[in-house]
């Protein structure tokens, strides 16, 4: 079955900088990467995802890339802002029409100091 | 907007209980799933359904069952409660359109379960 591994388990950043998020995944007939945010005590909510013909979408002050011959898809947050602290995950699936499910990643807690 | 309740946001049972933990999605949506969330570990698929009556078993289905007699509507259920399985329990469902190709995911606001 799919493999999902995020990294760092742990960011933070100063208030305006840039923050990564890197994930790797295993199964090559994943095609959909969605991210995820969850604050404290609340559901995780979509925040971006991307389909493997594509290689970047961006969305304001949210990018993601898609690397599908390394197999690897990262999460770029530029200008970070206080509200952009919480706990984000990375996942991979297939979005074919079957339900498979999403494997998620361990989760990454990205802390936006002032 | 789709809508994914799940009936309990807190809940605490004794060892050895049985619990049934309900999930509604309003959207019409084939496919729902349930998820626990542990501190660490992110979050791991128990038990998927596709359709009514069908189910299948995701990656940590030990100790836990499912039953969807009606579309809207997924169980998930502890037979015999164990400590091991206090954790926060995350129900979602997908959709794909067949028109836009637009898939997604929405998720319940989830049950912290304890087990003592």
């Amino acid at each position: 079955g799919e493999n999902v591994e995020q990294h760092p388990s742990t960011l933070s950043v100063q208030e305006g900088d840039s923050a990564v998020i890197k994930c790797t995944y295993s199964d090559s007939a994943s095609n959909y990467f969605p991210w995820y945010k969850q604050e404290l005590g609340k559901r995780p909510q979509l925040i971006i995802d991307i389909r493997s013909n594509v290689g970047e979408k961006k969305d304001q002050r949210i990018a993601v890339t898609l690397n599908k011959t390394a197999k690897h898809f990262s999460l770029h947050i530029t200008e970070t802002q206080p509200e952009d602290s919480a706990v984000y995950f990375c996942a991979a699936g297939y979005s074919g029409g079957g339900a498979d499910g999403l494997t998620f990643g361990k989760g990454t807690h990205l802390i936006i100091q002032p | 907007d789709v809508k994914v309740t799940q009936s309990s946001r807190y809940l605490v049972k004794r060892t050895g209980e049985k619990v049934f933990l309900e999930c509604v999605q309003d959207m019409d949506h084939e496919n729902m799933f349930w998820y626990r969330q542990d501190p660490g570990l992110g979050l791991r698929l128990i038990y998927f359904s596709y359709d009514v009556k069908m189910k299948e078993k995701g990656d940590i289905p030990e100790g836990y069952s499912v039953s969807r007699e009606k579309k809207e509507r997924f169980s998930l259920i502890l037979e015999s409660a164990s400590t091991n399985q206090t954790s926060m329990y995350l129900c979602a469902s997908s959709y794909l359109s067949q028109n836009t190709g637009k898939y997604g995911y929405t998720f319940g606001s989830g049950t912290r379960l304890t087990v003592v």
